[in-house]
């Protein structure tokens, strides 16, 4: 059974403070990504990963950073959070062929106060 | 750059009947899949249909079908005899460059019994 898992469901951290969300797969799939889900936007692309050490901004990828050390594991970074990072984060990854579904995390719901 | 459209942020229906949510797309793609996924409460994203675009005939997955029409780049997602189970947002996505998948704003399906 595939599986995508993001280290938290839930998460709550103070203004300022760096924060990591953790995303692993165990598909051996080369493309990962990070998404933000907010009402009324739908899921907007943060950054991607299409190798190890390899990324592509997104849409939105001001106030994050991404680091993929290894195959299975891509970490979405905010440097200094802010009030308005709060939102739902997910992960996806992909095989590198072109039109292949991606599979999800089951998301990190994340609240900076 | 390719734009996803769902035009209706909110849909009900009755427990057994049929509901079709709306999508259309626009991508640069000259060969391409496009996608349904739904997400229930749970937040967990599930591929519901894909269709590939070369392909003339609508996809078909049990009660859900599509209605995909590639000129007028639509493509609908009909959920028959639906099930209090169905009640979910749904996603419709279509692939972009460089392996990207770009996402619409979503449509919340209520059933009711």
């Amino acid at each position: 059974d595939v599986k995508v898992t993001q280290s938290s469901r839930y998460l709550v951290k103070r203004t300022g403070e760096k924060v990591f969300l953790e995303c692993v797969q165990d598909m051996d799939h080369e493309n990962m990504f990070w998404y933000r889900q907010d009402p009324g936007l739908g899921l907007r692309l943060i950054y991607f990963s299409y190798d190890v050490k390899m990324k592509e901004k997104g849409d939105i990828p001001e106030g994050y950073s991404v680091s993929r050390e290894k195959k299975e594991r891509f970490s979405l970074i905010l440097e200094s959070a802010s009030t308005n990072q709060t939102s739902m984060y997910l992960c996806a990854s992909s095989l590198r062929q072109v039109n292949t579904e991606a599979f999800f995390g089951q998301g990190t719901r994340l609240t900076v106060v | 750059a390719q734009t996803v459209t769902q035009s209706q942020p909110e849909m009900s229906v009755q427990e057994a009947e049929t509901v079709t949510l709306s999508c259309t797309y626009d991508t640069s793609e000259s060969d391409y899949y496009l996608f349904w996924y739904k997400q229930p409460p749970s937040r967990q994203m599930i591929l519901v249909i894909r269709q590939e675009a070369y392909k003339q005939q609508n996809a078909t997955e049990n009660r859900f079908s599509v209605n995909f029409q590639k000129a007028a780049k639509s493509f609908s997602l009909k959920i028959s005899d639906s099930q209090l189970g169905d009640a979910a947002m749904y996603f419709c996505a279509c692939p972009g460059t460089g392996n990207q998948f770009y996402f619409g704003t979503g449509t919340s399906l209520t059933v009711i019994p």
